[in-house]
Parts: structure tokens; sequence; C-alpha cells
């Protein structure tokens, strides 16, 4: 049973240019989870989808920022025309669609450098 | 809203020794998850240990135990007989129940030295 994957692991982009960071979650879990870490800080939370819905979108900056979790395919998180203080580490977590969601399983992240 | 607090942004300890990360939270909600996370150089998110708010008992995995003190707000994780392999940062973290989201600490840069 694969793990949460995530890809690219890391990904350059010059500013003003989109970055798209997928993430596949575990066999059979439907809830997706994605955070931010800055250099030297903890993760934050920022959007919380299930198939085909935003569940909470609470941490995601207002702008050029999206989240999606089609029928079919991985979860995308999209950053149009980055800028250099979206340079960070982004995770995903994913947790099953039933009973307790009491754990999140993590990828190993997509260090984006924007240069 | 939930907030979680680690007070102590680096720690040391020679190896085989004892190490406590302290770690405080505020929450209004009774029923909860608790975790300790490892995140070593290579930045893969590893749990470490998980605690239910509802268990009077303190979770304990190998090396690994936390003093969970609910009244007090206080989740503190105790590394026995410390290992190299242990350096890394942790962080604390708080899911609320049934919602799989988490929210973290700042983290703990732990070395242990040989």
């Amino acid at each position: 049973n694969a793990g949460v994957m995530q890809n690219p692991r890391h990904l350059v982009r010059r500013r003003g240019q989109e970055a798209r960071l997928r993430c596949s979650p575990m066999k059979g879990h439907s809830h997706v989870y994605w955070y931010r870490q800055l250099p030297e800080e903890g993760l934050k939370f920022m959007v919380y989808l299930q198939k085909e819905n935003i569940i909470d979108e609470s941490g995601m900056p207002k702008e050029r920022f999206s989240a999606e979790f089609p029928k079919e395919g991985p979860s995308i998180l999209r950053i149009q025309q980055v800028v250099r203080g979206d340079s960070a580490a982004y995770f995903c977590a994913s947790s099953p669609p039933t009973g307790e969601r009491t754990e999140a399983f993590f990828g190993q992240g997509t260090r984006l450098t924007v240069v | 809203a939930q907030t979680v607090t680690q007070s102590q942004p680096e720690m040391s300890v020679q190896e085989a020794e004892t190490v406590t990360l302290s770690c405080t939270y505020d929450t209004s909600e009774n029923n909860y998850y608790l975790f300790w996370y490892k995140q070593p150089p290579s930045r893969q998110m590893i749990l470490v240990i998980r605690q239910e708010a509802y268990k009077q008992q303190n979770a304990t995995e190998n090396r690994f135990s936390v003093n969970f003190q609910k009244a007090a707000k206080s989740f503190s994780l105790k590394i026995s007989d410390s290992q190299l392999g242990d350096t890394a940062m942790y962080f604390c973290a708080f899911m609320a129940s049934n919602t799989g989201k988490l929210i973290f600490g700042q983290g703990t840069t732990l070395q242990v030295k040989p």
C-alpha cells in the first residue's frame, strides 16, 4: 500500500510563473490536507478537501492560491504568479473517509523555490 | 481557536541520556488528539507518538513517552536513551476530534551529541 505521494519533490519557478503541486493520497483515502512550512517554522494548515469539495480553506491566502481534488486524479495545489515569499516546503496529508479521522499520513513534501 | 506553543527552539542532549521537550496548547474542545512528529533533515514528517485526550494513561512508544496534563494543557515528550538518529526537529500538534486537521507548534530542534 503506497503512502502519500507528492510530486515533484523539488520545483523551481521564476517570479510570475505558475506552480502546480500534486498529491496522491493513500489508497482508500478521500480526505486531503495541504500544509505550508516556511524556513525555520512549523507547518501551517492551508486547506482541507474531499473529493470534488473544499471543506475548509481558512488557511489559504486570499489571492493566487487555489486547490482542487477532482473525482479522478491527484489533488492539485496551484500558485499563480509566484513571488519569493512563496518559497517553502508544501506538505500534503491524507486520512480515511469513514470513522474517526484521528491521524494524518504525510507525503514527503514539495520544496518550492522562487528565483 | 486552538494554539500550540513550544517554548524551546533548541535543545541538546548527550547520547544515551534522557531529554524532555515541552509543549502547551490552548483549546475549548473536549475531544481531541495530541501528537509529536519528528522531522529529520530529509523533511519527512514521522509520527512519533499520539495521545487521546480522553485517556488518562500517558502514551508510550518504546523510548518515547509523554506526560499529558490535561488540566494544565501540557503535553511534553520524553526521549530516553537518546540516540544519534533522534537528531531532528520535533513538532507538537493538536487535532480536534474527527477533523483530521492539525495545528502545529513552532518546533524544537534536538541535537543528540556523541
